[in-house]
């Protein structure tokens, strides 16, 4: 079983929806929670950190339940600019390896 | 400040041939990480180090592939013969203090073997 599982999408939501990406973990020891952003051709870079009591940075919220073992994230009103590949990834409570989903793919249309 | 540096960008070259590829890591980071992304596996992780030292290859695909990091600012990335399957994006990321932190990537090396 995979470390990490997304649905890969893609998603094509318009302009100023609300879309929302679960991503489940297969190792209940996992301690550390994030979201990347990965856009075409680009470099993944972090989108936000997901924390135990569930976290928001302005459009964005993120949310771990540990007893399903999954993490959300939630955008609200959608922009054209967040489209891109979102990237959920889990970090086990012992060793440094970051074990990444294989990402969701998001068009917002216009 | 600068973030962590890839070299090539792009590479291509023919099967058999010996392909290096380089990082720096952001200065001052513990923690280095070799990946490689395909479209059918996604983001692997291939190898990282702690304080230059290696701590787990168990991602590394074979022989053909091996990675060193002589100093803190500096790790190759070498396979050899390459193979058409080793096409894909290799990434570079460092963080701070290993896995607990945050990752910051490279740019990547878009490798193709013909």
């Amino acid at each position: 079983r995979k470390e990490v599982e997304q649905d890969p999408g893609p998603f094509n939501v318009p302009e100023g929806a609300t879309v929302a990406f679960n991503c489940t973990y297969s190792n209940s020891a996992s301690q550390s929670f994030f979201w990347y952003r990965q856009d075409c051709r680009k470099e993944p870079k972090l989108l936000m950190s997901v924390y135990s009591s569930g976290n928001e940075d302005g459009r964005f919220t993120a949310q771990l339940n540990r007893a399903s073992q999954y993490i959300s994230l939630l955008i609200r009103d959608s922009k054209l600019s967040d489209s891109a590949t979102y990237l959920c990834v889990v970090n086990r409570k012992t060793g440094n390896q970051f074990y990444f989903g294989t990402g969701t793919s998001l068009t917002v249309i216009p | 400040d600068a973030g962590v540096i890839q070299s090539p960008r792009h590479e291509v070259t023919e099967m058999g041939q010996e392909v290096t590829l380089r990082c720096k890591p952001i200065s001052g980071h513990n923690s280095l990480f070799w990946y490689r992304q395909t479209m059918m596996r996604g983001l692997e992780l291939l190898i990282y180090f702690n304080n230059n030292v290696p701590i787990d290859d168990s991602g590394m695909p074979e022989d053909r592939f091996s990675a060193k990091m002589p100093n803190a600012s500096f790790s190759t990335l070498k396979i050899q013969p390459s193979e058409p399957r080793d096409s894909a994006v290799y990434f570079c990321a460092s963080s701070l203090r290993g896995g607990q932190d945050t990752q910051y990537f490279g740019p990547g090396t878009r490798l193709t073997v013909l």
